[in-house]
């Protein structure tokens, strides 16, 4: 089976702008969860969608939002980019309540 | 989630094996030990995961205590590209799918 996939690998973005992610998960896999990467905060939850529905919802504000389509990819979007917004965003995907497995990452440089 | 407890850094020879230990001495009883790894700047790469007896698999061996408050990963013969930081992870199979990451073992293999 093919892995997680994530588009675009590599973003540069200015502030104020705003971004969109996207996420495919292993076929088969109905949750995707996001997760971001920064050097001083490590890898912290944002979300989990399951059946196009969120789930769980991490400590992220507002500007930070995900979908999950019908055919269980996923995109999220960050508006009003800031400067600390740049991280490495890594999307995961399970059939459900079992092993997650990663996907490459999408790194988002916020200038 | 129960808290995890690792070293922040560990070296380990070429060849030899490579014992990463973890405490999770308030694990619940329905709460797994998972192992991720990632490699610098890629996603987490799921390694394996237990609830009470030992596990084996291609990549590694999972040794988890009688009383389940901590456990020992082992590679058993390290190479160069096993350099990278070892997440040790608490879970519980039905309470969501949300992973909580602490900072890691960052492991070091040298030739």
């Amino acid at each position: 089976k093919a892995g997680v996939t994530q588009t675009p690998r590599y973003l540069i973005k200015t502030r104020g702008q705003q971004v969109t992610l996207s996420c495919s998960p292993i076929s088969g896999h109905r949750s995707v969860s996001w997760y971001q990467q920064t050097p001083g905060q490590g890898l912290q939850f944002l979300f989990e969608y399951f059946s196009e529905t969120q789930r769980n919802k991490g400590n992220f504000p507002g500007r930070f939002s995900g979908r999950q389509f019908s055919n269980s990819r996923s995109e999220m979007n960050v508006s009003t980019l800031e400067l600390g917004d740049s991280a490495l965003y890594l999307c995961a995907s399970m059939v459900d309540q079992e092993t997650q497995y990663f996907g490459p990452g999408t790194r988002l440089l916020v200038l | 989630d129960a808290k995890t407890t690792q070293p922040p850094s560990m070296d380990c020879a070429e060849g030899r094996a490579a014992n990463l230990p973890c405490n999770h001495s308030t694990i619940s009883g329905n709460e797994y030990v998972y192992w991720y790894r990632q490699i610098h700047s890629q996603g987490p790469q799921y390694i394996i995961h237990g609830l009470k007896n030992n596990e084996t698999n291609e990549m590694a061996s999972l040794i988890i205590t009688e009383d389940r408050k901590s456990s020992t990963l082992i590679l058993p013969h390290a190479t160069l590209r096993d350099t990278a930081v070892y997440y040790c992870i608490v879970r519980a199979n039905n309470a969501g799918n949300m992973l909580t990451f602490g900072g890691g073992t960052r492991l070091m293999v040298k030739p």
